[in-house]
């Protein structure tokens, strides 16, 4: 069983479409982050939440942290081809007290033009 | 912009053989973390370092494997006798102090075990 559950697999949307993608956990967490991996590369960060309830926006990103910190979500408005990428969410479970980030299996997300 | 840097990008070894990956972490971070990246799975935590020593590691992270920050700057992890299942990416990451546990991660090495 993932500790992290990250849905759909994979995503094919049209240039112009919305998308969410979503991570779900019956852990709660101190913090969650979504990075975004290219092919051979390392994950970059996209965003980190703290807060339950707490919605952060990066210019058409959307992240939002479930109020029991156990699942977030991340929303793209008018997908781009530029958007194309892996997209995993990790976190740190509130009784880890180092920092160790707990990945989803991640979203490969393609956006045609 | 300051960023998490790795050498080599690339490590080809045979097996039973030792190996060194290294990393520079942000100058200003206190905490260090190596993950790895198996072809097609998710990425795993392998081991965290605080203040010179480990603070937590994984099952993965067996007597085969040891970490190092030599001289205040590099952070190395070492792989005694390479197994062909320790064929991965792997990822450094390095944080500061705060809230969030925000992790910067490298690019990467991508070692080659044969």
């Amino acid at each position: 069983t993932q500790l992290l559950e990250q849905s759909p697999q994979f995503l094919s949307i049209q240039e112009g479409e919305n998308l969410t993608v979503y991570c779900n956990s019956s852990s709660v967490f101190s913090s969650l982050q979504w990075y975004r991996q290219e092919p051979g590369e390392g994950p970059v960060l996209l965003v980190t939440v703290v807060t339950g309830g707490e919605v952060k926006k990066l210019k058409r990103l959307t992240f939002q942290f479930g109020d029991a910190r156990k699942d977030s979500s991340l929303h793209i408005t008018a997908a781009q081809p530029g958007d194309t990428g892996l997209y995993l969410c990790a976190g740190v479970k509130t009784t880890d007290s180092w920092g160790k980030l707990q990945f989803g299996a991640g979203t490969q997300v393609v956006v045609t033009p | 912009e300051p960023e998490v840097t790795q050498t080599p990008s690339h490590q080809v070894t045979q097996m039973g053989q030792e190996v060194i990956l290294r990393c520079v972490p942000i100058s200003n971070h206190l905490y260090f973390y190596w993950y790895r990246q198996i072809l097609g799975q998710k990425v795993e935590f392998l081991v965290s370092f605080y203040n010179n020593e480990i603070s937590e590691k994984s099952e993965i992270f067996d007597d085969q494997f040891s970490v190092e920050r030599p001289d205040g700057s590099n952070f190395t992890l070492k792989i005694r006798s390479t197994k062909l299942e320790d064929s991965a990416m792997y990822f450094c990451a390095s944080r500061g102090r705060d809230r969030g546990y925000e992790q910067y991660f490298g690019p990467g090495t991508r070692l080659t075990v044969t």
